[in-house]
């Protein structure tokens, strides 16, 4: 799994086969979790997010679960697609008016047709 | 939408140079974000505006790193001397700004820059 401040760890998955990438984060004052995925060469591009209220929130083929109790987030990615092969990263904000999010490293995934 | 504008793409200048790259955020958008990534640091937030007013610079590396926001649709960030460990893709992000909206932060394709 991922946490902010490390390595950027790998997943590797055969097509077709669901995906899970996960993220723990140290700041118990987050509220608000987004998932990124970049693809090389682009930017990061917003692909679901959760407020702390909630610990599952579903998207296409896509799931993000939040344990606030160990301060864990994943994503869970359905039927995983050779265009789903990117670096994901996860993003928390402290809420209020500070609009700052800070970013993990990222894990990359591949995607083995 | 356009989405976030930013350039140029590419960036190739010599060690020593001063560099300025540009942004421009997405219409009606109050929070600006400039952020450097690279292999070994990951993604990096330089600084961020709202309402065109510098709230956080504290991941600005040092002196030779400035931005301005002179107006909501227009922000750049200058290196002046640029060095080889400037080298980085630099991103410019927008998001609504507003307290209660969500906090999405919506990326430009990112500027390439190589200082030699």
């Amino acid at each position: 799994g991922e946490s902010v401040g490390l390595h950027l760890p790998t997943l590797s998955v055969q097509e077709g086969d669901n995906s899970i990438i996960n993220c723990a984060y140290s700041n118990s004052a987050s509220d608000y979790f987004i998932w990124y995925k970049q693809e090389s060469g682009k930017g990061p591009q917003f692909i679901i997010d959760i407020r702390s209220n909630m610990d599952k929130r579903q998207g296409q083929r896509v799931t993000v679960l939040l344990n606030k109790t160990v301060k864990h987030l994943s994503l869970q990615i359905a039927a995983t697609q050779p265009g789903d092969s990117a670096v994901y990263f996860c993003a928390e904000n402290s809420g209020g008016s500070n609009y700052k999010l800070t970013f993990g490293k990222g894990t990359l995934l591949t995607v083995n047709p | 939408d356009a989405g976030v504008i930013q350039s140029p793409r590419h960036e190739v200048t010599e060690m020593g140079q001063e560099v300025t790259l540009r942004c421009k955020p997405i219409s009606g958008h109050n929070s600006l974000f400039w952020y450097r990534q690279t292999m070994m640091r990951g993604l990096e937030l330089l600084i961020y505006f709202n309402n065109n007013v510098p709230i956080d610079d504290s991941g600005m590396p040092e002196d030779r790193f400035s931005a301005k926001m002179p107006n909501a649709s227009f922000s750049t960030l200058k290196i002046q001397p640029s060095e080889p460990r400037d080298s980085a893709v630099y991103f410019c992000a927008s998001s609504l700004g507003q307290v209660g909206s969500s906090g999405e932060q919506f990326f430009g394709p990112g500027t390439r820059l190589t200082v030699l």
